[in-house]
């Protein structure tokens, strides 16, 4: 069964500071990997997914098939980086229906 | 396009009581999820339907929870009856199909927060 796993519920920055939120996965097939990102009164929204390659906001996130990891950096963060982050992961499970799992989230301040 | 529309924003119940939570997609989106989001579990998916058919409900926690897509711009989340425990906050979001991707982005509604006393 697919699982998603950000060991971190709080992360706390200075400005100016990187910041990396970890992710790591289970999955035995091939998966597709994404950021969601939920600012302070905002929906849920997509940040970024593995197969685009691209910088969004200043983060990244590369895919490590062999640490089955997932991690979202930046390397100077920003108050307005502020907001609850989640990584997902998409890929058939068993019964062969595609969804969305999600980790439980990582809330990530930046302090000024 | 007001994106994907949650009614109501926030409900408060006594527990056995009947709840239902109301979602309307972004039009021309052909799939649309249900998830329930609480400190303890974070986000779970409960259900989600293509073309207005349920596919995977395997989610939903008991019997007390349905869900149902009558037309492509209309779907309720229902709870009969309530518990405290299922105080949460709960997403509807909607993706549009495109044939040959396994995956699209999920556009979520603003959620509706649950509190059953």
């Amino acid at each position: 069964a697919q699982r998603v796993t950000q060991p971190e519920k709080l992360l706390s920055v200075f400005k100016g500071a990187p910041v990396e939120l970890k992710c790591n996965y289970s999955y035995s097939g091939s998966p597709e990997l994404f950021w969601y990102v939920q600012y302070s009164r905002q929906r849920l929204q997509l940040l970024l997914r593995h197969i685009s390659r691209e910088s969004i906001k200043g983060f990244t996130a590369d895919l490590n098939k062999g640490e089955t990891s997932f991690h979202l950096k930046k390397p100077f963060a920003q108050e307005e980086d502020s907001a609850m982050y989640y990584c997902a992961l998409s890929g058939p499970d068993e019964g062969g229906s595609e969804k969305l799992v999600f980790g439980k989230g990582t809330k990530l301040t930046v302090n000024p | 396009d007001a994106g994907v529309i949650q009614s109501p924003r926030h409900e408060v119940t006594e527990m056995g009581q009947e709840v239902t939570l109301r979602c309307k997609p972004i039009s021309g989106h052909n799939s649309l999820f249900w998830y329930r989001q609480t400190m303890m579990r974070g986000l779970e998916l409960l259900i989600y339907f293509n073309n207005n058919v349920p596919i995977d409900d395997s989610g939903m926690p008991e019997d007390r929870f349905s869900a149902k897509m009558p037309n492509a711009s209309f779907s309720t989340l229902k709870i009969q009856p309530s518990e405290p425990r299922d105080s949460a906050v709960y997403f509807c979001a909607s993706s549009p199909f495109s044939s040959g991707r396994r995956y699209n982005e999920q556009f979520f509604g603003p959620g509706t927060r649950l509190t059953v006393l």
